[in-house]
């Protein structure tokens, strides 16, 4: 148990709908991640924050956003669902402690678009 | 731009026997960590070995040791004594020190045979 926690495992829905995904950090991590993992493609770095502020973009597309919350939980929001957006997504963290730069990913929520 | 490569798609080792994944790297940076990462059938992303690049020791975790070369930017991962747990998707990544995001290869499949 890597001590990250994500929802929902699983949500099937229809395109052109939004989602939420949910996650919850390490106790005591400040960075959140969000990676997404589809079928034909590798692990593909979203967006990270760190302590509620927005630290580092990757390929995060317009319809999706984020935000890290006070108690440090973050959700990741997909908006206008397309079947290509069905895929694995991960949240992680990594924090100040003696792992250093070690993130640690939770179970993933898996997305199906139909 | 960093970049990881696993030059391997898939590999395939006896139960018991000795198995080596590789990967290589490109980096400008001089401080860095690197990591190995498996991913089972579950799709957890699971850690499996971290080095950091300034220590020359090469890291060790049970059965499961790197072969770190700096100057070549090389980092594979020798599994000793295979089991059929060890069967998995295996990631290597690259994160500069901050820990902004990791950067995966592409992945080496490894079946374990009985």
């Amino acid at each position: 148990d890597s001590g990250v926690t994500q929802t929902p495992k699983h949500l099937i829905t229809a395109t052109g709908q939004r989602v939420t995904l949910r996650c919850s950090p390490r106790s005591g991590d400040l960075s959140v991640y969000w990676y997404q993992q589809s079928l034909d493609q590798g692990l593909q770095f979203l967006i990270q924050y760190y302590n509620g502020e927005e630290r580092a973009k990757g390929n995060i597309l317009e319809r999706f956003s984020a935000q890290q919350f006070p108690d440090l939980h973050s959700e990741l929001n997909l908006s206008s669902l397309e079947l290509g957006d069905s895929a694995l997504y991960f949240c992680a963290s990594s924090g100040q402690s003696r792992s250093g730069n070690t993130i640690y990913f939770g179970e993933g929520s898996w997305l199906t678009v139909v | 731009a960093q970049t990881v490569t696993q030059s391997q798609p898939e590999m395939s080792v006896q139960e018991a026997e000795t198995v080596t994944l590789s990967c290589t790297y490109d980096t400008s940076e001089s401080d860095y960590y690197l990591f190995w990462y498996k991913q089972p059938p579950s799709r957890q992303m699971i850690l499996v070995i971290r080095q950091e690049a300034y220590k020359q020791q090469n890291a060790t975790e049970n059965r499961f040791s790197v072969n770190f070369q700096k100057a070549a930017k090389s980092f594979s991962l020798k599994i000793s004594d295979s089991q059929l747990g060890d069967a998995a998707m295996y990631f290597c990544a690259y994160s500069p020190r901050g820990a902004q995001k990791l950067v995966f290869g592409q992945g080496t499949r490894l079946t374990i045979n009985p």
